[in-house]
């Protein structure tokens, strides 16, 4: 089993809708959550972090964390084209200082 | 966020050849770390690089493979050396800022 596991893609979705992208991992442990978009050719960039349980809002962006389902999510309202990237869901363990593990990622496509 | 300067960013080398890429970070950090990002695929950790001692690399990679240089708080080197096709990759510097990570603009490297 792998360690951080994202939903599988790609992903597409008409402008407008919500996308909603999905991530487990297996370290019960795991304190910090993170959530990455990297346009193709760049480096990741952080777009939200999430560090207790329920949801974490950030103007069209959405992180919502189970701890006892070992579970993070990402949702994206109002979908633009320009949300069309890999999203990488990234977790730190719980004694771990910054070290992060990364899931495969999932490409999100929003088309007009 | 930290402002984190990684070069170069990109290169083609002759394979049996070794390059060294450099990371220099806009304030003091405790840890840097180096990730590879192959073609198609995630983020793996490749080592920590902490300032004053040796770098603690994850299963898999090895010293002699990715030396590592720490000489202060702000700047850290990777080389890849005796490179092969195989090492054909993105590699990227990140640090941590607060509870969250950062990364660098990425080494496009390319092995002929």
């Amino acid at each position: 089993q792998k360690e951080v596991e994202q939903n599988s893609g790609p992903l597409s979705v008409p402008e407008g809708a919500i996308a909603s992208l999905n991530c487990t991992y297996s370290d019960r442990v795991s304190q910090s959550f993170f959530w990455y978009r990297q346009y193709s050719g760049k480096s990741p960039e952080l777009i939200m972090s999430i560090y207790s349980n329920g949801d974490k809002e950030d103007g069209r962006f959405t992180a919502q964390l189970n701890k006892a389902s070992q579970y993070v999510s990402l949702l994206i309202r109002d979908s633009q084209p320009s949300d069309s990237a890999t999203y990488l869901c990234a977790v730190r363990g719980g004694t771990s200082y910054g070290k992060l593990t990364f899931g495969q990622g999932t490409i999100l496509t929003v088309h007009p | 966020s930290a402002v984190i300067s990684q070069k170069p960013s990109r290169d083609i080398c002759q394979r049996g050849t070794s390059l060294t890429i450099q990371c220099q970070v806009d304030s003091q950090v405790t840890m840097m770390f180096w990730y590879r990002q192959q073609p198609g695929q995630s983020l793996t950790l490749i080592a920590t690089a902490n300032q004053g001692s040796e770098a603690t690399y994850e299963s898999g990679f090895v010293i002699d493979k990715f030396p590592i240089s720490r000489p202060n708080l702000t700047f850290s080197t990777l080389t890849v050396s005796n490179m092969s096709p195989e090492d054909s990759s993105i590699y990227l510097c990140s640090v941590p800022k607060n509870t969250e990570a950062f990364f660098g603009q990425g080494t496009r490297l390319t092995v002929v």
